[in-house]
């Protein structure tokens, strides 16, 4: 499977926006890039995920690199509740055998 | 929220017991995981299953089994529990390569 790598930290304060970044060199051409985030004492929650093409949405975008080899996801405007751990994955196009595995992630701080 | 409900929530048990854990769901997904989380570690794949009866191992599988005998059920079972598998279980569900997982609330199991 094609790993990915992401600082263990970051910091940011409140109502900043929060660029997380993610290195994925190995990523194959039928890689989806998937984010999730885990908060406290929570189950992981979906955020976003894209395949070439930056995407929005309601929580977030995701900004593709041209090459694919690494993303950022871009929170707009921080708040305490995005505090969270969170994860960049690459979901195997295996069609009957797909399957989400996670890194370490990348720890959130906001600061008030 | 999607209609995906672990039981236990949590359960301690003695070394050498059999445990089962339940994953239900009510959104008819084809796809259902298990995860472990250990402090440091992010969630660590241990079976996956792309359809009734149609299951496949994760990164560590090693000590536990599966069984899906129906779409909205997915059992995981530690045959003899020991220490190293005290952890915090979560279930997921998902339809496809394209769509999100939903994450189910997590089962801390505790072994003594």
């Amino acid at each position: 499977d094609a790993k990915t790598t992401q600082p263990n930290s970051m910091e940011s304060n409140e109502e900043e926006p929060v660029h997380l970044p993610c290195n994925h060199s190995t990523i194959s051409g039928t890689d989806y890039i998937h984010w999730y985030r885990q908060l406290p004492s929570q189950g992981p929650e979906y955020v976003i995920h894209g395949l070439t093409s930056n995407v929005n949405n309601r929580m977030a975008s995701l900004a593709i690199a041209e090459d694919r080899k690494s993303s950022t996801l871009i929170l707009h405007r921080a708040t305490l509740r995005d505090a969270a751990v969170y994860y960049c994955i690459l979901l195997a196009l295996n069609f009957g055998n797909e399957k989400l595995t996670f890194g370490t992630g990348t720890r959130l701080t906001i600061i008030p | 929220d999607a209609g995906i409900t672990q039981s236990p929530r949590h359960k301690v048990t003695e070394t050498g017991t059999p445990v089962t854990l339940r994953c239900h769901q009510t959104e008819n997904h084809r796809y259902m995981y298990w995860y472990r989380q250990d402090p440091g570690h992010g969630l660590r794949l241990i079976h996956y299953s792309y359809g009734v009866k149609d299951t496949d191992k994760g990164e560590v599988s090693d000590g536990y089994s599966v069984s899906r005998s129906k779409t909205e059920d997915f059992l995981l079972t530690l045959e003899s529990a020991t220490s190293s598998q005290t952890s915090v279980y979560f279930c997921a569900i998902s339809d496809s390569d394209s769509t999100e997982a939903f994450f189910g609330q997590g089962t801390r199991l505790t072994v003594v």
